[in-house]
């Protein structure tokens, strides 16, 4: 399967751990991008990279989140000293920097804070 | 600010029927305008996409139609199957935005036997 991975499919933590997730993209894609989506909602933006370069940050992203894509191949977002309201759907999507401008998603990590 | 409305919320069919889901926005330098589908639990999936050069796009059973002086967009899902039933959203792009996605709160539809 070439598509969009992501590790691990669910994650439960407590309030105030800290947890990463690993996102794989299509391989011949240079942009990848963090989505969040909670629950009857749309998703929504929270940051992308070209290559290794992180282009642009959504408002949404707290100074507890970080992400990177150290070799421009996978990427990993952290969220450090969770809260409730992280609580949702991170997905992961990948596209070619030019041409078309097709996104593809991940299947997603639903992460759970309790 | 929400930069996409999307309508109707919910939507249930026949099998066989027409499903018409409708998206519109304000702001005209969007450039884009895909389409996902999303099954429970999964990511979601590319559906069929448009560009403002063009007022319809046919895929199989999908249609997106496009009105520029409307700004509006609409899926259109000809022969509804069950297996069609799945939330719907759509999304849009801005010219230069670096093709980050601003998704529409989504249509759960639903098509009945």
């Amino acid at each position: 399967d070439t598509g969009v991975s992501q590790d691990p499919r669910h994650k439960i933590t407590k309030r105030g751990q800290n947890v990463t997730f690993r996102c794989d993209p299509i391989s011949e894609h240079n942009r990848l991008y963090w989505y969040r989506q909670t629950l009857g909602q749309g998703p929504e933006f929270l940051t992308y990279f070209q290559n290794e370069a992180q282009l642009e940050k959504s408002r949404l992203l707290s100074d507890r989140f970080s992400a990177e894509r150290p070799k421009g191949s996978f990427s990993t977002l952290e969220i450090q000293r969770t809260e409730q309201g992280d609580s949702a759907m991170y997905l992961c999507a990948s596209s070619l920097a030019t041409g078309n401008y097709e996104q593809y998603f991940g299947p997603g990590t639903r992460l759970t804070v309790t | 600010q929400q930069q996409v409305k999307q309508s109707p919320q919910s939507l249930i069919v026949q099998k066989g029927g027409i499903s018409i889901i409708n998206c519109a926005y304000e702001n005209t330098a969007f450039d884009y305008f895909p389409w996902y589908q999303q099954f429970p639990g999964k990511g979601p999936a590319l559906l069929i996409a448009i560009r403002p050069d063009v007022s319809e796009k046919k895929e199989g059973r999908f249609t997106i139609s496009f009105n520029k002086s409307a700004k509006q967009f609409s899926l259109h899902i000809m022969d509804s199957q069950p297996g069609d039933s799945a939330t719907y959203f759509c999304a849009v792009r801005i010219t230069g935005g670096g093709n980050k996605l601003t998704f529409g709160t989504g249509t759960q539809l639903k098509v009945e036997l």
